[in-house]
């Protein structure tokens, strides 16, 4: 049964810093790892999808990685600013299964102080 | 891109009452969709997806259930709500091949 981990489970940093969160998986046979934020109260919004075949992806500020083999994926965020603090979630697609469904972890909480 | 409506937005209802929630999809056809549970401090939990009409599969055991009468619309029900089915409730969307999901605003239960 895949398991997903995210530390930290909670980051407090001042703006402008760059920072890096941590996604951990058990089973590497994954379809692809998608990186979300979720405010508070909110729905999650898709920040990066990054397929098995693929080592990086990169939106503005942010860059996800993906190293299948060691079941690791990191999401880098350049120049934090307070607006970036949230809930950051990885989740993995698994490859068995028509649904292809995603395993969450349990999620960063992101604080930038201004 | 595809836009995911849910409602209520908040609802607070006594032990034993009945439940339905709602969800439409918009701009996707024959999506894959799902509903979660995000329990305060926890993680997200699938409890149903759908690949199609009429097609509803179960992740866990509980008193829930859900349907999907038409193409785009999923609903989540129970009969007599539990203290322990309190919880913000995400729908979830993926087109055809489910590549990418995208979610709903959530719903948000207190069950008293």
């Amino acid at each position: 049964k895949q398991e997903v981990t995210q530390i930290p489970a909670a980051l407090s940093v001042p703006e402008g810093e760059n920072l890096v969160l941590n996604c951990s998986f058990t089973d590497s046979a994954i379809y692809n790892l998608q990186w979300f934020r979720q405010d508070p109260g909110k729905g999650l919004t898709s920040l990066l999808l990054i397929q098995s075949s693929q080592r990086e992806q990169t939106s503005g500020r942010l860059n996800a990685s993906l190293d299948k083999s060691s079941g690791r994926s990191t999401l880098y965020i350049a120049a934090s600013q307070p607006g970036d603090s949230a809930t950051y979630l990885c989740a993995v697609r698994g490859i068995a299964g028509s649904a292809r469904q995603l395993t969450f972890g349990s999620g960063t909480q992101l604080t930038v102080l201004p | 891109s595809q836009t995911i409506h849910q409602w209520p937005a908040t609802l607070v209802q006594p032990v034993g009452s009945p439940l339905s929630l709602e969800c439409t999809v918009e701009g996707t056809s024959n999506p894959n969709l799902y509903w979660y549970r995000q329990a305060a401090g926890r993680g997200l939990q699938l409890l149903f997806y759908s690949v199609g009409i009429g097609q509803i599969s179960s992740e866990v055991p509980q008193n829930l259930s859900a349907s999907r009468p038409q193409d785009r619309q999923f609903i989540l029900s129970s009969k007599k709500l539990l203290l322990s089915d309190s919880g913000f409730y995400l729908c979830a969307s993926a087109a055809g091949g489910g590549v990418e999901q995208f979610f709903g605003p959530g719903t948000r239960l207190t069950v008293l």
